[in-house]
């Protein structure tokens, strides 16, 4: 079955300290990959997209995502974070194929900073 | 452009009433959906529309009913209310996967509570 996983539910970092958020899928093939974000009471916004090409992909607010095909993944990375990124990031992805957009999440991190 | 609107914003049901969730987008986006949020859960796709008059079901439809006359509208029908049915509901259209459309632009969200 067609799966995202976010293995860390919670995570915790200092202002100023460097942040990855992991995420890995159970597809066919490889899928269109995006990483969005979720502010308190918002909706979500995209932070950035994988479509072919170069698997390091540059998103908005200092974002980056690298997709690895070996390992199924695409794991989003921030140098050093501001107390704004906390928030809760979802990764999801969306089949190539068909006439669709369907999308499937994963279940989220919820990210705390710390001053 | 207004982008996706949601209304309303927030909404009190008792069991067993219906109410009708509002959803419209200005972008001339073909795809329109429905998510809703369950905590732990991410966002599940409810029902989609790849088009006016065209509109199929998502992974969790049921007690869900939905109808797209126009482009620009698409809402979601509750018939009647399960205390089940108490989540957040997200709206999110794109353009389809023929006019090169696979970032999909979401609403602010509806807070649905049913007592």
């Amino acid at each position: 079955a067609q799966s995202v996983t976010q293995p860390d539910i919670h995570i915790t970092v200092s202002e100023g300290a460097s942040l990855e958020l992991r995420c890995n899928y159970s597809y066919g093939a490889t899928p269109y990959l995006f990483w969005y974000v979720q502010s308190p009471g918002q909706g979500l916004q995209l932070l950035l997209k994988y479509f072919s090409g170069d698997t390091l992909v540059q998103g908005i607010k200092g974002f980056e995502a690298e997709f690895k095909r070996s390992q199924s993944s695409f794991n989003l990375r921030k140098p050093s974070v501001h107390w704004s990124d906390a928030a809760e990031y979802f990764c999801a992805v969306a089949p190539k194929g068909g006439a669709t957009n369907k999308l499937i999440f994963g279940t989220g991190t919820l990210l705390a900073v710390q001053p | 452009n207004a982008g996706v609107t949601q209304t309303p914003k927030f909404q009190v049901l008792k069991t067993g009433q219906s109410m009708t969730l509002q959803c419209a987008q200005d972008m001339n986006h073909e795809y329109m959906s429905w998510y809703r949020q369950d905590p732990g859960m991410g966002l599940r796709l409810i029902h989609y529309s790849v088009g006016a008059g065209i509109t199929d079901q998502g992974e969790v439809p049921n007690g869900y009913n939905v109808s797209r006359s126009t482009t620009e509208d698409f809402p979601l029908r509750l018939l009647s209310a399960a205390p089940s049915q108490t989540s957040v509901y997200f709206c999110a259209s794109s353009y389809s996967r023929g006019s090169g459309g696979y970032e999909q632009y979401f609403g602010p969200g509806t807070r649905l509570t049913v007592t």
